[in-house]
């Protein structure tokens, strides 16, 4: 099974500024099978992005993802209100998907 | 409006099964794969498994494989997944979420329209 472990467990940052997520699998995966997801309270998760780096539909630019082998990233360039929530990282490539445990970005 | 709707909360006692389902609308069941995932307080979330509702075949998580039977009814355009020999933690808040490639008959796929959630409560 792969584990994948994200980073930091919490984010304090505040609107305009940029911030970087981590997720790192405990093996290498193929980066077409790496998703990230953003949740608010009560709700459902959203896809963001899959294969590692492409938007899913709707989803704003200033949301990108990235990386290759065991470390990803997802990086929203300037935060807006809205985008304070908790967000994790998904490997759908194997017979068993998983998730990582989630980072919790919140206002400074 | 692309949406999945599922039934509501349920309370049942250790040892019980849960039945919950998830009604697709907006789009054609049959042409997109379902999973079923649960996030329990404080954890991860966690997959289930997936069906793929046009041919039938399904695939379930090695964890849950023994517990866990999905079933589609198409007339009704809904998925069913149900659990059996709960105990208490299994209480969580269970999602239905439909992977993203039309007519892609894999489970190795993101999920892009995610059902609203049941919470199913195991309690004595």
């Amino acid at each position: 099974e792969i584990v994948l472990t994200q980073s930091p467990g919490t984010l304090s940052l505040s609107p305009g500024e940029r911030a970087t997520l981590s997720c790192r699998a405990s093996q290498s995966v193929s980066s077409t099978y790496l998703a990230w997801y953003q949740q608010k309270a009560g709700q459902a998760p959203r896809l963001l992005v899959y294969g590692a780096a492409t938007r899913a539909t709707g989803i704003p630019g200033r949301f990108s993802g990235s990386g290759s082998g065991t470390d990803f990233t997802l990086t929203i360039s300037r935060l807006e209100p809205e985008d304070f929530a908790v967000y994790y990282c998904q490997h759908y490539g194997t017979s068993r998907i998983t998730f990582g445990q989630g980072t919790r970005l919140e206002i400074k | 409006q692309v949406q999945l709707v599922q039934s509501g909360a349920e309370v049942k006692k250790p040892g019980a099964s849960v039945k919950v389902s998830c009604k697709a609308s907006g789009y054609t069941l049959t042409n997109y794969g379902l999973n079923w995932v649960r996030q329990a307080p404080g954890l991860r979330l966690e997959w289930l498994g997936w069906i793929n509702p046009g041919k039938g075949n399904r695939k379930y998580s090695q964890k849950f494989q023994d517990r866990v039977t999905i079933i589609r009814d198409t007339s009704a355009s809904t998925v069913y997944m149900e659990l059996s020999s709960l105990t208490s933690e299994d209480t969580a808040v269970y999602y239905c979420a439909r992977g993203q490639s039309r007519g892609y008959n894999g489970h190795d796929d993101a999920f892009d329209i995610w059902g609203q959630g049941t919470m199913v409560t195991v309690s004595s």
